[in-house]
């Protein structure tokens, strides 16, 4: 699976929209985009994923560049609640490659 | 419905102790996975099973560590002659069908603490 790299940390104002970015140079053409979080003392938390189009769900939005090189996982209106780590993750979709690799992810902190 | 749950929450052992841990997977959920997250980093893949059948084991660090599914719904996983490396939080994982791609639903995690 090919290599992500996120920022270590990031704020944010509470009420604002966080953006979150993610480069993934080396994707190949079968490579889908995942995102999920990790709130403390908890487990990850699945939020987003994609291919090559642009995603929305009730939690988030999922911009990938054209070149599919980077993304961006975007938090409309973010909560005291979205404080977390925030993992990029690029994996082929097939049979026999379930798991998932984690980064050390972007730690989200939210500012009242 | 219920989540995935894990048992115990919080484990605390002597070096050279054995442990088990348990994983109750989302009901129907026929793939389970264990991870393994050390202090400040993010999880690591240690096991896969697909029902009772164990597809991937490639993560696991050492043959210490053994993980079972003999039903194909509950999970366990054994340290044998715990050391102090082990020492992480132990994340349990089910998704719903046996293809890659399919989200995985995490627990709250064991930490297991070797003194």
């Amino acid at each position: 699976d090919a290599k992500t790299t996120q920022p270590t940390s990031m704020d944010c104002a509470e009420g604002r929209a966080a953006n979150l970015p993610c480069n993934h140079s080396t994707i190949s053409g079968n490579e889908y985009v995942y995102w999920y979080r990790q709130i403390h003392s908890q487990g990850p938390q699945y939020i987003i994923h994609g291919l090559k189009n642009n995603e929305t769900n009730e939690m988030a939005s999922l911009i990938i560049t054209e070149d599919r090189k980077s993304s961006t996982l975007i938090l409309p209106h973010a909560t005291l609640r979205d404080t977390a780590v925030y993992y990029c993750i690029v994996r082929v979709y097939t049979f026999g490659n379930e798991k998932l690799t984690f980064g050390t992810g972007t730690r989200l902190t939210i500012i009242p | 419905g219920a989540g995935v749950s894990q048992s115990p929450r919080y484990k605390v052992a002597k070096r050279g102790q054995d442990v088990a841990l348990r994983c109750d997977p989302i009901s129907g959920h026929v793939s389970l996975f264990w991870y393994q997250q050390a202090l400040g980093q993010g999880p690591e893949f240690l096991t896969y099973f697909q029902n009772e059948a164990q597809l991937d084991k490639s993560g696991l660090p050492s043959d210490r560590f053994f993980a079972e599914r003999p039903e194909g719904s509950v999970s366990t996983l054994k340290i044998q002659r715990t050391q102090q490396e082990d020492s992480a939080v132990y994340l349990c994982a089910s998704s719903s069908q046996g293809a890659g791609g399919d989200t995985q639903y995490f627990g709250p995690g064991t930490r297991l603490t070797v003194l």
